[in-house]
């Protein structure tokens, strides 16, 4: 049982332009959500996090949005940048526990 | 702030070997460490929550007796997979929360060890 899932594996989208990675999860306790960067053999980059008080958390060129009635939540990068290329993982947490559950991962090609 | 170091990054093994892989928060001190496997192209699972001074708490399926995990000090955390066989072969990621400040549900995780068994 698949309690987040990304349902795009791969999203390639050119230099400048926004990129948009989405995630949906099912367990209505989550209510701590984070988007790590990972590159192949490497351990996972912390990106930025939103908490459930929350719809909206921006850092710099990235931005996460939290639909709570949806139990939905979106990366936005912009501008994508040739270096953002890796594999994007969101994941979910319930409070308190801080054991996160990943997505499958998507796959994002920037290109030049 | 927040970096994790694993080590070694990767090694390889005959079948029916112990490995080792340790996992030390470098700048802050982690109560909790956690352990992930990641099999190619796959997500990453949480295996273990480790937590200093105590006993390791392992996720369902995860065999406690084959993968042991000791926390002795707040930056330092073991993961010994003992009997490994090649099915263990896999890249084996640590992370730490920190224990204090306003970040503790924040996970840093380190660069992850990639064992081979023969």
């Amino acid at each position: 049982d698949q309690q987040v899932k990304q349902n795009s594996p791969s999203l390639s989208v050119q230099e400048g332009r926004i990129s948009i990675l989405n995630c949906d999860y099912t367990n209505s306790m989550f209510d701590y959500f984070l988007w790590y960067k990972k590159y192949p053999a490497e351990g996972p980059t912390f990106l930025i996090s939103i908490s459930s008080i929350k719809d909206k958390n921006e850092d710099g060129r990235f931005t996460v949005f939290l639909n709570k009635s949806a139990k939905h939540l979106s990366l936005h990068i912009v501008p994508s940048q040739p270096g953002d290329s890796a594999v994007y993982f969101c994941a979910a947490s319930a409070r308190g526990t801080y054991k996160y559950i990943f997505g499958t991962g998507t796959r994002l090609k920037v290109l030049a | 702030g927040a970096v994790v170091s694993q080590h070694p990054s990767r090694v390889i093994c005959k079948s029916g070997t112990s490995v080792k892989i340790e996992c030390r928060s470098l700048d802050f001190q982690a109560t909790t460490m956690f352990w992930y496997r990641q099999f190619p192209k796959q997500s990453l699972m949480l295996m273990a929550t480790s937590n200093e001074g105590s006993k390791a708490t392992y996720e369902q399926g995860v065999e406690k007796d084959k993968f042991l995990i000791n926390h002795a000090s707040l930056t330092l955390s073991t993961l010994t997979v003992t009997s490994a066989h090649p099915e263990d072969s896999s890249f084996y990621i640590c992370s730490a929360r920190l224990t204090s400040g306003r970040d503790q549900e924040t996970q840093y995780f380190g660069p992850g060890t990639r064992l081979l068994v023969l």
